[in-house]
């Protein structure tokens, strides 16, 4: 069966410190993988893409990673800080259809 | 980029009845999908909304339960027919516009059914 899975826990980090979040799937092919924000009681928010042939890509503090070969991205959020507590979600493109596939969601606490 | 407003923001119902939420977008869009996020969980999509046909619904989501309406490029709502307590969760709408590849989302509505 198709699965995307985060990070199985919750995240609590030091403010200042990386947060290295996980997001593996298996029986997809995805075009794209993109990373999402959301605040309690909002939609999610795009964050980052990331090609299938690009290993990686960074965006201020942000950076992404994609291995295909393991089925795996990392999502880092470096110099942490309290503003950046929220629940981030992995979601894949295929090449098919226009629909994504989000995975299950890592709420990340940044303590002061 | 899209903007998007749903409405209601949150609403509480009685168990048989029925919820309408709407979304509006500030520009054309082809498809609008709907998503139900159950609490602590990620997001499972019920239906992709087309203007000028009908939704196609995911495994597990049915039109009756469900009927969504979608009369111009920029609007769509969602119902959520004879409630029960099990459909208590946030419904999201989003778009996908052709020029880019991420997708927007309104604010969701989060439903709870007594």
């Amino acid at each position: 069966s198709q699965k995307i899975e985060q990070n199985s826990e919750a995240l609590n980090i030091q403010e200042g410190k990386t947060a290295t979040l996980t997001c593996n799937y298996t029986n997809y092919s995805p075009a794209y993988l993109q990373w999402y924000r959301q605040d309690p009681g909002r939609g999610p928010v795009f964050l980052l893409l990331i090609r299938e042939n690009e290993k990686e890509k960074r965006k201020e503090r942000l950076k992404v990673t994609f291995d295909t070969t393991l089925k795996q991205s990392l999502f880092h959020i470096t110099a942490s800080q309290p503003a950046d507590s929220a629940t981030y979600l992995c979601a894949l493109d295929t090449h098919t259809g226009n629909q994504f596939y989000f995975g299950t969601g890592t709420s990340l606490t940044v303590i002061p | 980029s899209a903007v998007i407003s749903q409405k209601p923001s949150r609403d509480i119902c009685q168990r048989g009845t029925s919820l309408t939420i709407q979304c509006q977008v500030d520009s054309q869009v082809t498809m609008m999908f709907w998503y139900r996020q159950q609490p602590g969980q990620s997001l499972t999509l019920i239906a992709t909304a087309n203007q000028g046909s009908e939704a196609t619904y995911e495994s597990g989501f049915v039109i009756d339960k469900f009927p969504i309406s979608r009369p111009n490029l920029t609007f769509s709502t969602l119902t959520v027919s004879n409630m029960s307590p099990e459909d208590s969760s946030i419904y999201l709408c989003s778009v996908r516009p052709p020029t880019g590849s991420e997708a927007f989302f309104g604010q969701g509505t989060r439903l709870t059914v007594v």
